[in-house]
């Protein structure tokens, strides 16, 4: 059974100070990983998928990074608009046939001005 | 271009109602998910379709039924509703590939309160 893990469950930050947020993920065969971003109310975003450890993306302040048990977002010099709910999701074998994700809690992030 | 539509947004039901929730992508998508998102637990899968006329269970069907009769739609019914399905509820859909662009794209949810 896949399962992800989502560390911390909140934090807070100043702005400008950088942090990093953890997903630990177990799954056999790993498809691909999943960033998303979620707003109060709203539906998850896109943000990033990383396929194999090692590869790192990059958008704006967020950078994501994948090895073969975690993956990082690397918040740097955040700003109050950063402020969201960051969901880490996986994807587990094709032969399943669903290609449905599995998620973790997420992590509450605040940027404080 | 709208994306991924859901209605109701919201929607407040008495025990032993019943209800059918829309989910509508205009982006041609074959895959399509009914999620759950609960306090402290994250996004559950409920259904999903790999595409027209076909559907399946996830990890938390009981209670719910589905159908896709259309490729962009997808519809999630209550049959009759009890207050541990209160719960935020959240469409998404995806290409039907092997690699590259296989993201998932989400709704805005609907918020159902089972009273």
């Amino acid at each position: 059974e896949d399962q992800v893990t989502q560390s911390p469950e909140a934090l807070r930050l100043q702005e400008g100070e950088s942090s990093s947020l953890n997903c630990s993920y177990t799954v056999s065969g790993l498809r691909g990983l999943f960033w998303y971003r979620q707003d109060p109310g709203k539906g998850p975003e896109f943000l990033f998928t990383l396929y194999s450890a090692g590869e790192e993306k990059e958008k704006e302040r967020l950078k994501a990074t994948l090895t073969k048990k975690e993956s990082f977002l690397h918040i740097t010099a955040p700003k109050p608009e950063d402020s969201a709910t960051y969901l880490c999701a996986v994807q587990g074998p094709m032969d399943t046939g669903r290609r449905a994700l599995t998620f973790g809690s997420g992590t509450r992030l605040q940027v404080q001005p | 271009n709208a994306g991924v539509t859901q209605t109701p947004k919201f929607r407040v039901l008495k025990t032993g109602q019943s209800m059918t929730l829309l989910c509508a992508q205009d982006m041609n998508h074959e895959y399509m998910y009914w999620y759950r998102q609960d306090p402290g637990m994250g996004l559950r899968l409920i259904h999903y379709s790999v595409g027209e006329g076909t559907t399946a269970k996830g990890e938390v069907p009981d209670g719910y039924n589905v159908s896709r009769l259309k490729k962009q739609n997808f519809l999630l019914g209550l049959e009759s509703a009890a207050p541990s399905q209160t719960s935020v509820y959240f469409c998404a859909s995806s290409y039907r590939r092997d690699r590259g662009n296989t993201e998932a794209f989400f709704g805005q949810g609907t918020r159902l309160t089972v009273v």
